[in-house]
This record gives structure tokens, sequence and C-alpha cells, in this order.
């Protein structure tokens, strides 16, 4: 069974610039969630969606959104880049009804701005 | 703000000892807790989950919940180099969302 698939791996973006990162999720699974990563924060929620709806967000600026598809691909922008926008982008998958909770991440989009 | 604190480490402790990793949370309405492992370049992978008060084990692994404390801990037993990594606690309010802890490093010396 495949993976959560991100793409792409790394890019690099200029401050002003935006961007859009993808999230395939494990076949099956309809939540997909976000994440950003570093070293000074740690892993911070961005927002979660279920068969095309946002169900929760976290405490980031508007210029982070995303949206779902009908076939649970995942789709993160983040438009006027700043130079704190440089991390990992997680994306995390979940089975409908796991007991477990347990998230299924991907490999991560690392994020440079310059 | 839901709050989840970890000692950044790093923890370093010889080969076979056992590790001890710490977490608290700031919400009592947290519903579940969680430990993954992130090995360096690598995503987090789930290690563990409790939901909950006492001690659930799973191998070489220990996962303890204090929920009037606020605190869930992670114990490693008979520490092995392979164990090298950040591990990260989560903790899990409404539907899917988490809170991570920054993560503690742990280095296991051989």
């Amino acid at each position: 069974k495949a993976g959560v698939t991100q793409t792409p791996r790394y890019l690099i973006k200029t401050r002003g610039q935006q961007v859009t990162l993808s999230c395939s999720p494990i076949s099956g699974h309809r939540s997909v969630s976000w994440y950003q990563q570093t070293p000074g924060q740690g892993l911070q929620f961005l927002f979660e969606y279920f068969s095309e709806t946002q169900r929760n967000k976290g405490n980031f600026p508007g210029r982070f959104s995303g949206r779902q598809f009908s076939n649970s691909r995942s789709e993160m922008n983040v438009s006027t880049l700043e130079l704190g926008d440089s991390a990992l982008y997680l994306c995390a998958s979940r089975p409908d009804r796991a007991n477990t909770g347990e998230l299924f991440f991907g490999e991560g989009s690392r994020l440079t701005v310059l | 703000q839901k709050e989840v604190e970890q000692n950044s480490g790093p923890l370093s402790v010889p080969e076979g000892a056992i590790a001890s990793l710490n977490c608290t949370y700031s919400d009592r309405g947290s519903q579940s807790f969680f430990w993954y492992r992130q090995y360096s370049g690598k995503s987090p992978e789930l290690i563990m989950f409790i939901y909950s008060n006492g001690d659930k084990e799973d191998g070489r692994f220990t996962a303890q919940l204090n929920k009037a404390s606020q605190y869930v801990s992670l114990l490693i037993r008979d520490s092995q180099p392979s164990d090298s990594a950040t591990y990260l606690c989560a903790v899990r309010y409404n539907f899917n969302k988490f809170y991570f802890g920054s993560g503690t490093k742990l280095n296991v010396k051989p």
C-alpha cells in the first residue's frame, strides 16, 4: 500500500512569491492534515480536511490556505511568502475509524524562502 | 492556546539503559496522547498512544499518563543506538486536531 506522497520535496522561493504544495493520502484515507515543522517551534498544526471540508484550523495567518479534492488529495497554498515561512511542511492522513488516532505522515516538502 | 511542553534535550543515555522522556500539556480537555519518533531527515512515525491513566506497555516501550498532573511520559528500556531520534509528544483534542511538543532529542551511546 502506497504511503502519503508529497510534492515537491524541495523548493526555493523568494519573498513575496506564492507556493502550492500537494499531498496524496493513503488510499481510503479521507482525513488530511497539514503541519509546519521548524527547529524553533516544532510541529504546528495548520489545518485538517475531511471529505473536501475544512474541519479544523490552527493559528496561522490567512496567507496559509488549503483545499481538498473529491479524491482526497489536498493542496496547501502560502501567498506573499515571508522568510519565516521557511520550514518543512508535513502532510498526514488518517483512516476514518482509526481508534489509535495514528497519523501517517508524508516525507514533507521543504520550503526555503530567500 | 493549547500547549505541549517537552525538554528539547539532548538526552544522552548509554546503551542498555532506560531512557525517560517527559511531556506536559496545558488543556484538561485533552482526549488522547501519542508518542511519535522522528529520525533525522525523516517523517514522524507513531510509537505508542494512551488514553487512560496509568501505564501502557509495548515491548521495550512504556507510556505513562497522569491526567490529574497533566503529564505523560515514555520509557524506553534497554535503549539501543537505533533508538537515537527525536521523540514528539502529541495531544489530540476534537476530531483530528493534534498539538505537538517541540520534541526531545535522544542519543543512545554504544
